[in-house]
């Protein structure tokens, strides 16, 4: 198995561009996926295989990823965008997921 | 909508073996290509990922739980099942129970799997404690 790393915390103003990283020696060989988590709520999946975003996710949620890091960018950051963000990826063989540690985006 | 609930016993003593249902709604369990998965949040900490279950019962758990995890399906009754065997203190989380979306990807000679979870329940909060 592996890790993957994310900064504990982003902070940003209303109306800025937050990016949140996450770091891993297999993501250039494995997709990436972002969920969004707002306090006592479950997960939701805002970007699935690096950069594609799921029905309902707004446009203003986007990913990229270049060697051993993705990014998850959010542009016009809103109020209601605070919350935290975790990174996700998956074994080589696709059956077991691997969780980065979360990033708390505060909106300032 | 597939819609996803947990549910069982939110104390469990040390010891003990923790037991939780998630029952699908919206669809068929046992529909073909889909596996059925179980992740955990302990107070205040991320997420960790604990085992899935493909639809014909082959299973799939994180190495460091692997001893302890049983995950099953019973397609009757539209479930699947988590059983962590010799709670501590350490198993207190809120257990998720989700939708794992696996495939693989082929392009220009390369390919690689994908595996993500695109629906979640909403959760339930399980403390061990005597």
């Amino acid at each position: 198995s592996y890790e993957l790393t994310q900064p504990p915390s982003v902070s940003v103003s209303p109306g800025q561009t937050a990016r949140i990283t996450c770091s891993g020696d297999a993501l250039p060989k494995q997709y990436a996926y972002w969920y969004q988590q707002k306090p006592g709520q479950a997960p939701v999946l805002v970007i699935y295989k690096d950069s594609e975003r799921p029905s309902g996710i707004p446009e203003r949620f986007s990913g990229s990823s270049s060697g051993t890091t993705v990014t998850l960018t959010i542009s016009g950051v809103q109020a209601e965008d605070e919350a935290d963000y975790y990174c996700q990826s998956a074994d080589s063989s696709g059956t077991s997921g691997i969780f980065g540690g979360g990033t708390k985006l505060t909106v300032l | 909508q597939l819609q996803l609930q947990e549910s069982g016993p939110g104390l469990v003593k040390p010891s003990e073996t923790l037991s939780l249902t998630c029952t699908v709604s919206g669809g068929s369990i046992s529909s073909s290509s889909y596996y059925w998965g179980w992740i955990r949040q302990p107070p205040g900490k991320g997420l960790e990922w604990i085992g899935s279950i493909y639809y014909s019962g082959s299973t799939y758990y994180n190495p460091s739980l692997k001893s302890r995890v049983t995950i099953s399906v019973d397609t009757s009754k539209n479930q699947f099942s988590l059983k962590l065997s010799s709670v501590t203190a350490a198993d207190t989380a809120v257990y998720y129970c989700a939708r794992p979306q696996r495939g693989y990807d082929f392009w220009s000679g390369y390919g690689t799997y994908y595996y993500y979870m695109d629906v979640w329940g909403k959760g339930t909060t399980v403390t061990v404690s005597s």
